[in-house]
């Protein structure tokens, strides 16, 4: 199983609105709507920001959000802030086996 | 509060065998399926074994096929992942992480423990 396409990188400045995109497959991403985002700040675990590709967990900020079509999902972080840089990881459902996450996206704060 | 600490890593030689736990407290453990991710020094993540709130059906990345196991004890509100023939590619922070379904392995992984490093070299 192939792991979902992220970029690697991306930047912005604060308060600026930036989008990281997760291509997957019709067999994972693209036929069902799970798809979660995790942020990753180093040394640390991941964190839930996003599930079944738009809901946030309670206490996630509504800056951070969620959408898909078709094999491609994306994630938005509206206002940046200081604290958002860290790694994004997206990750799906993939049928009875193991989910398949993204390679990472490492957003930076200008 | 909901919470997972692992435990076991360690250095161990190519070849070598390890077992990792995961202790969970607040919340109903045999309720949910418990997933072992593992990230590489520097690199991503990736789903190494999964196993339902039961513990009756698991399932295993192709990388670690054969040589781990996954099992539970939900007696002891513990999970566990047996790493038999390590090579240096099994070198890698394992977390354990509580999933939102009790069977099958949905993504939603809320909360991950701290992480466990296991290193694989001579």
């Amino acid at each position: 199983q192939s792991a979902l396409t992220q970029p690697a990188s991306v930047s912005g400045s604060p308060g600026q609105s930036i989008t990281i995109s997760c291509t997957g497959t019709s067999s994972d991403v693209g036929n069902y709507n799970l798809v979660s985002w995790y942020q990753q700040h180093p040394g640390k675990a991941p964190k839930l920001m996003i599930y079944e590709v738009t809901k946030r967990p309670s206490g996630i900020s509504n800056r951070f959000s969620g959408s898909k079509s078709g094999n491609t999902a994306s994630l938005t972080i509206s206002g940046l802030q200081a604290d958002d840089e860290a790694d994004y990881y997206c990750c799906s459902y993939a049928g009875s086996r193991c989910v398949v996450f993204g390679g990472g996206t490492k957003l930076t704060v200008l | 509060e909901v919470q997972l600490v692992e435990s076991g890593g360690g250095l161990v030689q190519p070849g070598g065998s390890l077992r990792l736990s995961c202790a969970a407290s607040g919340f109903s453990f045999s309720s949910y399926t418990i997933n072992w991710v593992r990230q590489a020094p520097g690199k991503g993540l990736e789903c190494v074994a999964v196993i339902s709130g039961s513990g009756g059906t698991t399932y295993y990345a192709d990388s670690v096929k054969g040589r781990f196991t996954i099992s539970r004890d939900n007696s002891k509100n513990t999970l566990y992942l047996q790493m038999n023939s390590l090579r240096d590619e099994d070198t890698a922070v394992y977390y354990c992480a509580k999933d939102s379904w009790g069977f099958g392995s949905s993504g939603c992984f809320d909360p991950w423990g701290q992480g466990t490093l296991v290193t694989v070299s001579s």
